[in-house]
């Protein structure tokens, strides 16, 4: 059964850059689209942006100037670069296993990002 | 693509039918998923496609409806199904609704 597994610091400075990894497992991470959501503290779901496997992107307009997300199939992997980040950019950020009809229906536990100096 | 999720909270009992809407503010074709949450947890795929169920949701979970109004049906409540409940469009990009919190009355 396919795990996703979200890793990367915990808190990071204001104006750097977030980074996060998340490691598929069990699992192939070609032919489905690799999602990055979150969700600050006691609020709703946003999603940042997702990456196919072959490497085509599309992401929040909200966020796009500041969103980068990779892949890497050799190591099973994808990745969020968020940069210029702020105190709004506090949450718990999840990543997810998607399709081309939107749904996402395996995801990592999340991983809690607090943006403080 | 907004969109709307209402009530914003639901209070019912166990054993209580369950209605949850979805208003999206154009047209996402039959696109819409449901998802359930609960504290400390990621959510979970509940039901794709507008009216499929996902891979091992009990049957008392049900989802109808097309173009702008969809709707998530729990038939009896059971006690593990009071958490927060979330639809999802993926037009343009991807959109979640605000959520609908189903207490316990």
């Amino acid at each position: 059964q396919v795990q996703l597994q979200e890793s990367g610091p915990g808190l990071v400075k204001p104006s750097e850059t977030l980074s996060l990894t998340c490691t598929v497992s069990s699992g192939s991470i070609s032919s489905y689209y690799w999602n990055w959501i979150r969700q600050p503290p006691g609020e709703g779901l946003e999603w940042i942006g997702h990456i196919f496997y072959s490497g085509s992107t599309n992401s929040n307009p909200s966020l796009k100037s500041r969103v980068t997300i990779s892949v890497d199939t050799s190591k099973n992997q994808f990745s969020l670069n968020l940069t210029s980040v702020t105190a709004a950019d506090t949450a718990v950020y999840f990543c997810a296993r998607g399709y081309s009809s939107g749904m996402m229906d395996v995801w990592g536990q999340g991983t809690t990002v607090t943006v403080s100096s | 693509i907004v969109l709307t999720q209402s009530p914003a909270t639901l209070s019912l009992s166990p054993g209580e039918r369950a209605t949850l809407s979805c208003r999206a503010s154009q047209s996402v074709g039959g696109y819409l998923a449901w998802y359930q949450q609960k504290p400390g947890q990621a959510p979970r795929l509940l039901i794709y496609d507008a009216s499929n169920r996902a891979t091992g949701i009990p049957a008392r979970f049900s989802g109808s409806g097309s173009g702008t109004d969809f709707t998530l049906t729990i038939s009896s409540l059971e006690p593990e199904d009071f958490a927060v409940y979330y639809c999802q469009q993926r037009s343009n990009w991807i959109t979640f609704g605000q959520g609908t919190r189903l207490e316990i009355k």
